[in-house]
């Protein structure tokens, strides 16, 4: 059975760091590409970033870019995602999701994880 | 970036019901669209991919279809379980989500 299950989320002031982890089990893990997809309060969502299976390419919105770093640890099977410089408007629940298909990038989200709250407020 | 339109934002129906949502892309996307369903407090789930295809699992009640910029996601048979908000996400460029169609029993 796929299981990710996201952590780090909590209370950060704007301008801080936070980095989010996603650990992966019961599938391929280096074969596929994940993403990171967020859902702020009351909003819809909003795909964030995406990175390859071998962890060589990573993909950002414009929202993010600059500012958060994802990577990957395949030997962990385990994801992060360094965010810097935080603005209140990336206050969110941040979902990992994986890709359906081995070898795409950021396509179909088959299984998702139950999210981590980041809150970013003085 | 690509835009992604939905239509409408919310809608009531009665059990039994067919339901269609609408989605227009701002350019080509071929068939890399796809459908979420997400229910409060819940991840999102994969209900239909490129356009047209059940993900393994999910009810056949559910379709999908086009291609190009204009896309529907139907629902034939409504059901109490099916209320939700749903999303429909390019993936020909960087994804994006359209703003979502929250559906309601009358």
């Amino acid at each position: 059975e796929v299981q990710l299950l996201e952590s780090g989320g909590g209370l950060v002031q704007p301008g801080g760091s936070l980095r989010l982890s996603c650990a992966a089990s019961g599938f391929d893990f280096s074969s596929y590409a994940m993403n990171w997809v967020r859902e702020a309060p009351g909003k819809g969502l909003e795909w964030v970033s995406a990175i390859s299976a071998s962890g060589g390419s990573a993909y950002y919105a414009d929202s993010v870019k600059g500012r958060f770093t994802f990577s990957r640890d395949n030997s962990k099977n385990t994801l992060y995602l360094q965010m810097n410089s935080l603005r209140a408007e990336d206050t969110a629940v941040y979902y990992c999701a994986k890709d359906r298909f081995r070898g795409s990038y950021a396509g179909p989200h088959d299984h998702w994880g139950q999210g981590t709250l980041v809150t970013v407020s003085s | 970036d690509i835009q992604m339109t939905q239509s409408p934002s919310s809608l009531s129906a009665s059990v039994g019901d067919r339901v269609t949502i609408t989605c227009q892309a701002s350019q080509d996307i071929s068939d890399d669209l796809n459908w979420y369903q997400q229910k409060p407090g819940k991840a999102p789930k994969l209900l239909i991919y490129d356009a047209s295809n059940l993900e393994t699992g999910v009810p056949s009640r559910f379709s999908g279809s086009g291609s190009g910029t204009d896309f529907a996601f139907t629902i034939s048979d409504l059901q109490p379980e099916d209320i939700a908000t749903y999303y429909c996400q390019q993936y020909a460029n960087l994804p994006t989500f359209g703003p979502g169609t929250k559906v309601n029993i009358k």
